[in-house]
């Protein structure tokens, strides 16, 4: 079936720092949206990407839907300890409405 | 963004039992969908609804089914729990005016089967 490749599959990063994750696919995406969770909760959408080279920012976030289609990433700026959680790509194809989704990027603070 | 509840939001149950787990959401959306998701994995659709009277299973293989009487609500039930069934179950919800394939989540239900 159609998969996401999501890298790095974790990171441990400093307070302050940037941050950058990706997807990839050998297929064609009509969106790319990209979610947040924290521990026992759900997916929390940051950032809709609905055209390829478009660059979409909220607040210390800023994603890219990739000019190709087939991939996009995620920037996190400055980071706080509020951004720990796991970070999930999703994409769409065609005019199905599900997802195909990445296996996530843990991100953890370093104390 | 839409409102989507879950509930219960955790529950721990004998081998056996039968469970249906509850979502609404009050925003109308046509479109609604369940995850099963294991801790810190990715997720795996294992039913979805494009409206009332519509429900298509996903591409995760599940013992559960799913009706869709109402729009605001898409019950998933499991008539006899197992303990493979032990996992995070997770509804969300979209609506083709807020951009193709935007979908909003639940809090999820952590389900424990013993």
């Amino acid at each position: 079936g159609q998969q996401l490749n999501q890298s790095p599959q974790s990171m441990f990063i400093q307070e302050g720092e940037d941050v950058s994750m990706n997807c990839t696919s050998s297929s064609i995406f009509n969106t790319w949206l990209w979610y947040k969770q924290d521990p026992g909760e759900g997916p929390v959408l940051l950032i809709a990407l609905y055209k390829a080279g478009e660059l979409t920012s909220n607040g210390r976030l800023t994603a890219q839907f990739g000019i190709t289609r087939k991939d996009s990433f995620l920037n996190i700026s400055a980071s706080i300890p509020s951004d720990v959680g796991i970070y999930f790509c999703a994409g769409q194809l065609g005019s199905n409405y599900q997802l195909i989704w990445g296996a996530g990027t843990k991100l953890i603070i370093k104390p | 963004e839409a409102d989507i509840y879950q509930t219960p939001r955790y529950l721990v149950i004998g081998t056996g039992k039968k469970i249906t787990l509850e979502c609404s959401q009050t925003m109308g959306h046509d479109k609604m969908y369940w995850y099963q998701q294991d801790p810190g994995m990715e997720l795996h659709l294992i039913h979805y609804s494009y409206g009332v009277n519509s429900t298509e299973k996903g591409d995760l293989s599940s013992e559960s089914t799913v009706s869709r009487i109402r729009t605001e609500h898409f019950p998933l039930t499991l008539e006899s729990a197992r303990p493979s069934h032990t996992s995070q179950y997770l509804c969300a919800s979209s609506a083709p005016g807020q951009g193709l394939g935007t979908q909003y989540f639940g809090p999820g239900t952590r389900l424990t089967v013993l």
